[in-house]
C-alpha cells in the first residue's frame, strides 16, 4: 500500500522556523517527483515546493527564500525547513506524490494526511 | 501562472441527480488537468488525471471531459458519499502547479 505520513507541525511566533517531514512507504521513491501542498483554513490547496526525481527542488514565490526542501533516498523521506514563518503561513500542509520523473506527469496521488503549522504571537 | 477558475463556488443538488462542475485555465494546458475530491477534515483524493481517465477505484458515476482551455467533471447520480468539495488542478506548465478555487457540493 502506498503511504504517505507526514509530521512536525506545531504553534510557531512569527519568525520563528519549523521542518516538516514526510515518510513514503510502499513505492519506489526515488523515481517519483514529491510535492508540500497547503490549505489555509477555508482556502483553496495551494502549491508550496517539489523535488523532482532528479533532485531538483523548485518552490512557489510566496515562500521562495524562506522554505528550503530537501530528500533522503535511503529513509524515503522529504522534508521542509520552514524558515522566516509569517502568519500567512498558517495551514495544513501535505505531502503528496507526483509523477515517475522523466515519464509520467504530476497528478497528485496519494496524499499524506496533513499537519497543522499555525504561526501566531 | 496559469490562474484555474471553477465554476460553481456551491452546487446545490439532490441524490440521484446529475452534477456538473466546471474548470476554466487562463491559457491552454492542453488535457493536463486532474480532479480531486476533499471532505471536511480529510485530505484531498485524486478523481480524475489526464481530463478523463479515472483513478484506481473511483466509481463509473465520475467522468471527467475537455480539453485546451475548459473543463468539465460529471457526477452521474450524487451518492451521498459525493457530497464535498472538489477541486481542478492543472499540470501543464510548472512551476507552480496551481488549483482552482474549488466548488462544494451540498445537498439541496
Amino acid at each position: 500500500e502506498v503511504q504517505l505520513v507526514e509530521s512536525g507541525g506545531a504553534l510557531v511566533q512569527p519568525g520563528g522556523s519549523l521542518r516538516l517531514s514526510c515518510e513514503a512507504s510502499g513505492f519506489t521513491f526515488s523515481r517519483h517527483d514529491m510535492h508540500w501542498v497547503r490549505q489555509a483554513p477555508g482556502k483553496r490547496l495551494e502549491w508550496v515546493s517539489g523535488v523532482t526525481g532528479a533532485g531538483d527542488t523548485l518552490y512557489a514565490d510566496s515562500v521562495k527564500g524562506r522554505f528550503t526542501m530537501s530528500r533522503e533516498i535511503a529513509r524515503n523521506s522529504v522534508h521542509l525547513q520552514m524558515d522566516g514563518l509569517r502568519v500567512e503561513d498558517t495551514a495544513v500542509y501535505y505531502c503528496t506524490r507526483g509523477g515517475v520523473w522523466g515519464v509520467s506527469s504530476n497528478w497528485l496521488d496519494p496524499w499524506g494526511q496533513g499537519t497543522l503549522v499555525t504561526v501566531s504571537s | 501562472e496559469i490562474v484555474m477558475t471553477q465554476s460553481p463556488a456551491t452546487l446545490s443538488v439532490s441524490p440521484g441527480e446529475r452534477a456538473t462542475l466546471s474548470c476554466r485555465a487562463s491559457q491552454s494546458v492542453s488535457g493536463e488537468i486532474a480532479w480531486y475530491q476533499q471532505k471536511p477534515g480529510q485530505a484531498p483524493r485524486l478523481l480524475i488525471y489526464g481530463a478523463s481517465t479515472r483513478a484506481t477505484g473511483i466509481p463509473g458515476r465520475f467522468s471527467g471531459s475537455g480539453s485546451g482551455t475548459e473543463f468539465t467533471l460529471t457526477i452521474s447520480s450524487l451518492q451521498s458519499e459525493d457530497f464535498a468539495t472538489y477541486y481542478c488542478q492543472q499540470y501543464n506548465n510548472w512551476p507552480p502547479l496551481t488549483f482552482g478555487g474549488g466548488t462544494k457540493v451540498e445537498i439541496k
